[in-house]
């Protein structure tokens, strides 16, 4: 079956630092590829998608290359801020059907 | 209206107690969902409806009881809930095969 696996956390970096959180998946077909994003004590926000091979995603200085070649979506940021700090999780959705498979999800703090 | 509205934000419980927790959205998306995140975890799939019926079912207890009584409305009715079922109770929805656009949950404990 589909299955995504992510860095484990916590993920933590000094404000205006480098980030790289990792996702690799396991997939029959060509699946859509996401990013989202999980604030203390809310829902799940989109951050961002790839639908196919070579797209690139990007939103709020995140972006992340969908690399069908070593099954990849990693997710990067220049530059993050204190207010980049929650959850992110990896998730991919099967043109078989509309339903999302999760990644462990990976906790980023970041310090001032 | 790009949101998808959940009640309450916050929910306690007695494992005797019947309570339902409501989903809302206005942006014509016919599927809905309803997922469970307990701590630390990535949200689990329960049920989803499509076009007002019930779809899936991942083998979700019968303590938990969804229901659609219309295209922009789902319930998930709560009858003899187990400490266990504590957890962040999430509802989505999309159009057919459009991205999920979650709400931000109901936090449920169960004392």
């Amino acid at each position: 079956g589909d299955s995504v696996t992510q860095m484990e956390g916590p993920v933590t970096l000094s404000e205006e630092a480098f980030l790289t959180i990792n996702c690799t998946y396991t997939a029959t077909g060509y699946p859509s590829l996401f990013w989202y994003v999980q604030y203390p004590g809310e829902g799940l926000q989109l951050l961002l998608k790839a639908t196919k091979a070579d797209d690139k995603g990007s939103n709020k200085g995140f972006e992340a290359t969908y690399r069908k070649e070593t099954t990849s979506f990693h997710l990067e940021k220049g530059s993050v801020q204190v207010s980049d700090s929650a959850v992110y999780f990896c998730a991919l959705r099967n043109n078989a059907g509309n339903m999302l498979t999760f990644g462990g999800g990976t906790r980023l703090m970041v310090k001032p | 209206d790009t949101e998808v509205t959940q009640t309450p934000k916050h929910l306690v419980m007695g494992m005797t107690n019947k309570k339902s927790l409501k989903c809302e959205q206005h942006m014509g998306h016919r599927a809905m969902y309803w997922y469970k995140q307990k701590a630390k975890k990535p949200p689990e799939l329960m049920f989803v409806y499509s076009y007002e019926k019930l779809s899936i079912n991942e083998s979700v207890p019968s303590r938990f009881s969804p229901e659609c009584p219309n295209s922009s409305l789902l319930n998930l009715h709560l009858h003899a809930l187990q400490p266990e079922d504590s957890a962040l109770y999430l509802c989505a929805s999309s159009l057919a095969q459009g991205d999920l656009i979650f709400g931000s949950g109901t936090r449920l404990t169960v004392v």
